[in-house]
């Protein structure tokens, strides 16, 4: 079983199309996060929530909106998509900040 | 803002050798240091570190944190070409509300 899953995994759009990204962590943790990946690797929290509780936004485009229906789920609806929003985007969760787990990406590109 | 700084950013090595990854960091409300190792997916955890001075130690990997110096160091010895990776320091702060702030990285390829 995985741990945390994200779909999809691949996700090639064209600018100006909104589009959504999915996270489902079967851990029983309280927290899930998203995190941004440049093209130099440099990996940058963007959304954190505690049981379906915005705890954390980092300064993000209000393009980019979460939504966590149940603290086993988050997802990330991105409105109006950019060239800059070419990234890989990295779903993680932890419990009260212990046994971080990522999941596996999603790699955005934008045409 | 909360910085962690990694060095150095790449690094090219010969199979066998030995390779010390620095992290220094600045963090309000410091909670924990993780080590992770990046291939070609996710980040997978390698080491978390709280206390100062206490080595952790994983096959041929260990890590340690200076709590006063405000940095860790991750050993690789006798590296083998599955070694190759970007390894990533992270900083977790704000007690109850994690967030881990990351360093760049440091690219390690070794060489067979």
């Amino acid at each position: 079983d995985t741990a945390v899953s994200q779909t999809p995994k691949y996700l090639v759009t064209q600018m100006g199309n909104d589009k959504s990204i999915k996270c489902e962590q079967n851990l029983g943790h309280d927290t899930m996060y998203w995190y941004k990946q440049d093209s130099k690797k440099f990996l940058k929290i963007m959304f954190s929530y505690n049981n379906k509780e915005l705890i954390i936004n980092e300064t993000v485009p209000n393009r980019f909106s979460p939504k966590s229906p149940d603290k086993a789920h988050l997802n990330l609806h991105i409105n109006s998509l950019e060239l800059g929003d070419s990234a890989v985007y990295f779903c993680a969760s932890s419990l009260l900040g212990l046994g971080y787990t990522f999941g596996s990406g999603t790699r955005l590109t934008v045409v | 803002e909360d910085k962690v700084v990694q060095s150095p950013l790449s690094l090219v090595v010969h199979e066998g050798d030995t390779v010390t990854l620095n992290c220094s960091y600045e963090v309000t409300n410091f909670r924990s240091l993780l080590w992770y190792k990046q291939e070609k997916k996710a980040p997978t955890f390698l080491f978390m570190l709280t206390s100062s001075g206490i080595e952790k130690k994983s096959g041929r990997l260990s890590s340690i944190l200076d709590k006063k110096e405000l940095f860790s160091i991750l050993n690789i010895t006798a590296t083998q070409t599955g070694d190759s990776a970007v390894y990533l320091c992270a900083v977790g702060s704000n007690f109850g509300n994690e967030k881990l702030t990351f360093g760049t990285g440091t690219r390690l390829t070794i060489i067979p």
